[in-house]
């Protein structure tokens, strides 16, 4: 079946850039998603793209995509303590009948 | 933005008994909602599809019969875990698209 990776752990300073990275194997897929959980919570939406977009930039949230390499990647910059939370990977293939693949979670970790 | 609730938020009951979970789309129609299981310091796994007027597709390894999803109305899906046990314990997540994907906020089931 499709497939999403992510690496489990990123542990940042205050003040830098965050890159998150993501890989998937689904050639079909329409919409990849980055969410934030934080403890105990549900699933917050942070940003998306669109499979036929390379980058996309919201505030301090740049979304790059390799759709040859099958790459996605989520840059926080001037990342904050409150960003610390875990990140979900997700895409959506266009075969899949709306149903979403998540990656592992990165777990992001903000020093002051 | 598109909305999803979930109800309730959490509960705790006793093991044998079951549990009804509700999912719904506050300003838009979904005629597919999926439900999601979170387990801790995991991610989320589809469990199954839930189609409005027509039956509920399971993932594999996903009991039909003791997950027993509802969706009558297009506003509205429910999830109830029949019987439930301690290794039900879980987030039960659901979401619906527009076509983004939007994710309600999740319920915490707790077995004792």
């Amino acid at each position: 079946g499709e497939d999403v990776e992510q690496s489990l752990f990123l542990s940042v300073r205050e003040g830098d850039s965050s890159v998150i990275n993501c890989t998937y194997t689904d050639s079909s897929s329409t919409y990849l998603y980055w969410y934030k959980q934080e403890p105990g919570a549900g699933l917050q939406l942070l940003t998306y793209i669109f499979s036929n977009m390379d980058m996309k930039q919201d505030q301090r949230l740049t979304v790059l995509l390799n759709k040859k390499d099958k790459h996605l990647s989520l840059r926080i910059a001037d990342t904050q303590t409150g960003d610390s939370a875990i990140y979900f990977c997700a895409e959506k293939g266009d075969n899949q009948g709306g149903k979403l693949i998540f990656g592992q979670g990165t777990e992001l970790s903000v020093k002051p | 933005g598109a909305v999803v609730s979930q109800h309730p938020s959490w509960v705790i009951c006793k093991s044998g008994t079951s549990v009804k979970i509700e999912c719904r789309s506050l300003d838009f129609q979904a005629t597919t909602m999926f439900w999601y299981r979170q387990f801790p310091k995991q991610s989320l796994m589809l469990m199954a599809t839930s189609n409005e007027g027509s039956k509920a597709t399971y993932e594999q390894g996903v009991e039909k019969d003791k997950f027993l999803i509802n969706h009558a109305s297009l506003t509205l899906s429910t999830l109830t875990v029949t019987s439930a046990h301690p290794e039900d314990s879980s987030f039960y997540i659901c979401s619906a698209s527009t076509p983004i994907s939007v994710f309600g906020p999740g319920t915490r089931l707790t077995v004792l």
